[in-house]
């Protein structure tokens, strides 16, 4: 089975602390993505990564930045946290495969005081 | 561009009664197909995905969909809910390289 693993399930930091949260797979996929989920909004698109120092911009990437420097690691970065970055963060990996499904890893409940 | 509308919020549902929970979409490039399932304090789990062939597919958990080209739409349907079947609901389309774009959810709640 394919297992995505997130740092921390729940995280409290401080408004303008430089902030990481951690993403590991351990099924050799290419494709790896970040997501926020907020009540209501579902989940939206921040980041994502198809190999190793690739990336592209998702639909909300203002206030995120991201790293890939092995296959199976891919970490968001929040430089200065904000309030309005408390959300839930979902990390997800693809299989450039037949399959075509996503694996979502458990989720990090950020909030920023 | 691609955009998914997830037409109920919240649904209500006594137990063993059928239930149907509405997705429409829209894309400018072919995509797939899915819907989601997230339990309480849990990540999302995959009910069930379209990619080609018969337009009715069937997932987990008794669930089924079926996809309507001419309507853009992806219904999700099971005939007779329990008490565990309570929790959000995800639909999404995706592109070929894994970029989904999802709906803002529907809250399933089935009743005793």
């Amino acid at each position: 089975d394919v297992k995505v693993t997130q740092s921390s399930r729940y995280l409290v930091k401080r408004t303008g602390e430089k902030v990481f949260l951690e993403c590991v797979q351990d099924m050799d996929h290419e494709n790896m993505f970040w997501y926020r989920q907020d009540p209501g909004l579902g989940l939206r698109l921040i980041y994502f990564s198809y190999d190793v120092k690739m990336k592209e911009k998702g639909d909300i990437p203002e206030g995120y930045s991201v790293s890939r420097e092995k296959k199976e690691r891919f970490s968001l970065i929040l430089e200065s946290a904000s309030t309005n970055q408390t959300s839930m963060y979902l990390c997800a990996t693809y299989a450039r495969d037949a399959t075509y499904e996503q694996y979502f890893g458990p989720g990090t409940r950020l909030t920023v005081t | 561009a691609q955009s998914v509308t997830q037409l109920d919020s919240q649904v209500p549902v006594f137990e063993e009664a059928p239930v149907e929970l509405r997705c429409n979409y829209s894309s400018s490039v072919s995509v797939y197909l899915f819907w989601y399932v997230q339990y309480p304090n849990q990540g999302l789990q995959l009910l069930l995905k379209y990619l080609s062939g018969s337009t009715l597919v069937k997932g987990i958990n008794g669930f089924e969909a079926e996809f309507n080209k001419s309507q853009t739409s992806f219904h999700l349907r099971k005939p007779s809910v329990h008490i565990s079947d309570t929790a959000e609901y995800f639909c999404a389309v995706c592109r070929w390289e894994g970029k989904s774009t999802f709906g803002d959810g529907t809250t399933l709640t089935v009743k005793p």
